[in-house]
């Protein structure tokens, strides 16, 4: 019964390269959530997927970042030529589809861009 | 648009005494509401909720009363341990856009000393 799984949990790049994000949702959950959380700030909403959907991306950096939910496999968080200022804790979120109950959070993937 | 104000970290506290962490809240309709707690590297983890006013949410002593009429969620524990060191967000979520949305606060550091 394996929860929200994050991996990798600590992922180093340098300036220019890409970064990849994976996140398994919950067994049985269908709605999927990226937040980034920057050192001693909050959290702050990115993306919201359902499989093969894009609902709400209100919160994605216009450049360099995408997000992806396909039918088979885990949810993608990728960001191209990263840099310094994307070194941050990324969470990827679960739910059901009415999330009036919460999400359900993995332990995160910590970038660092060196 | 939804907002969450909790209070400013961090909160220093000796071990077996009284916590409350204030938390309001902006919304246009009736939010379900949510405390999640952060230990030191993991992810956030749901502490309790309350979907309906004068809900009170409780769980491993921590508990909060959903107030309408201040718009308020405080967190309150009667007796703090040094385990419960970590940092305490309040959250609402309510429908937007055809989903449930979840607006997350900035995160209270709570340090508990023996």
């Amino acid at each position: 019964n394996a929860g929200v799984m994050q991996n990798p949990r600590h992922l180093v790049r340098r300036r220019g390269q890409e970064a990849r994000l994976r996140c398994s949702p919950m067994k049985g959950h269908s709605h999927v959530y990226w937040y980034r959380q920057l050192p001693e700030e909050g959290l702050k909403f990115m993306v919201y997927l359902q499989k093969e959907n894009i609902i709400d991306e209100s919160g994605m950096p216009k450049e360099r970042f995408s997000a992806e939910f396909p039918k088979e496999g885990p949810s993608i968080l990728r960001i191209q030529q990263v840099v310094r200022g994307d070194s941050a804790a990324y969470f990827c979120a679960s739910s059901f589809p009415n999330s009036i109950y919460g999400y359900t959070f993995g332990s995160g993937t910590r970038l660092t861009v060196v | 648009g939804n907002s969450v104000t909790q209070m400013e970290g961090p909160v220093t506290l000796s071990e077996e005494a009284f916590l409350t962490i204030n938390c309001t809240y902006t919304a246009t309709g009736y939010p379900s509401l949510f405390w999640y707690v952060q230990y030191p590297g993991e992810g956030l983890q749901l502490l309790l909720k309350a979907t309906k006013a004068d809900d009170k949410g409780s769980n491993k002593g921590f508990e909060a009363t959903y107030r309408k009429e201040t718009t308020s969620f405080h967190l309150e524990k009667g007796s703090v341990q040094v385990s419960d060191s970590a940092v305490y967000f309040c959250a609402l979520s309510e429908g937007s856009g055809g989903y449930q949305k979840v607006t997350f606060g900035i995160g209270t550091k709570l340090q508990v000393i023996p």
